[in-house]
């Protein structure tokens, strides 16, 4: 049974601390999406990889978040530092760019709260 | 840039019954797909049904179906024999099926449905 798995599935910090979401994708996915959802903004991405390539992270804040994929299996995203508004569940979700719809398999995410 | 907008932010539903979620949304492409994902307590964001805008049937999975009318850019779903399962936050999504573009899925503001005995 494939699915994306994410790690940690709930995490409390305080502000200025720095905070690492790892996530692995479905074996054989090669785009992985990261996005952000919050009562006020709801679901938005944040960024967007093709072959471990990235390919958009406008939606991103530049200043403390950035996304890797070190590799196939692997991707991250990290707030350094944290900030309250940071609060939001995060969702990696990945696909195949050759299938025909490429249908987006999102994991479990995980509850950030920065106090 | 594309929209996506669902009008109903509650809906409620009798076990056993059928209930209808609209979802319309605002492109100026021809060619993309449409998802409907389902978020329940649990937080997981589970694939309910997809559409190619390309295809005129409607796409169907057991339960769940959708009335896709393109002209009309809507994209409701009916959820048929209501099961305490089907409580959840509903999500209606876009796709672009543009080569080069980010594939990025833009979501609408969800529709909780609650399911009643």
């Amino acid at each position: 049974d494939a699915r994306v798995t994410q790690t940690p599935r709930d995490k409390v910090t305080e502000m200025g601390q720095e905070v690492t979401m790892r996530c692995q994708p479905i074996l054989g996915h090669n785009t992985v999406f990261w996005y952000r959802q919050t009562m006020m903004q709801g679901l938005e991405l944040l960024a967007y990889f093709r072959n471990r390539a990235p390919l958009d992270d406008s939606g991103m804040p530049k200043d403390r978040f950035s996304a890797e994929m070190p590799d196939a299996t692997l991707a991250t995203l990290k707030i350094q530092p944290s900030e309250p508004r940071d609060s939001a569940v995060y969702f990696c979700a990945s696909g195949h760019s050759g299938a025909l719809q490429e249908t987006q398999y999102f994991g479990p995410g995980t509850r950030l709260l920065v106090l | 840039a594309q929209t996506v907008t669902q009008s109903q932010p509650e809906m409620s539903v009798q076990e056993a019954e059928t209930v209808t979620l609209s979802c319309t949304y605002d492109t100026s492409e021809s060619d993309y797909y449409l998802f409907w994902y389902k978020q329940p307590p649990s937080r997981q964001m589970i694939l309910v049904i997809r559409q190619e805008a390309y295809k005129q049937q409607n796409a169907t999975e057991n339960r769940f179906s959708v009335n896709f009318q393109k002209a009309a850019k809507s994209f409701s779903l009916k959820i048929s024999d209501s099961q305490l399962g089907d409580a959840a936050m509903y999500f209606c999504a876009y796709r672009s099926a543009l080569s080069g573009t980010a594939s990025k899925l833009t979501f609408g503001t969800g529709t909780r449905l609650q399911v009643t005995l």
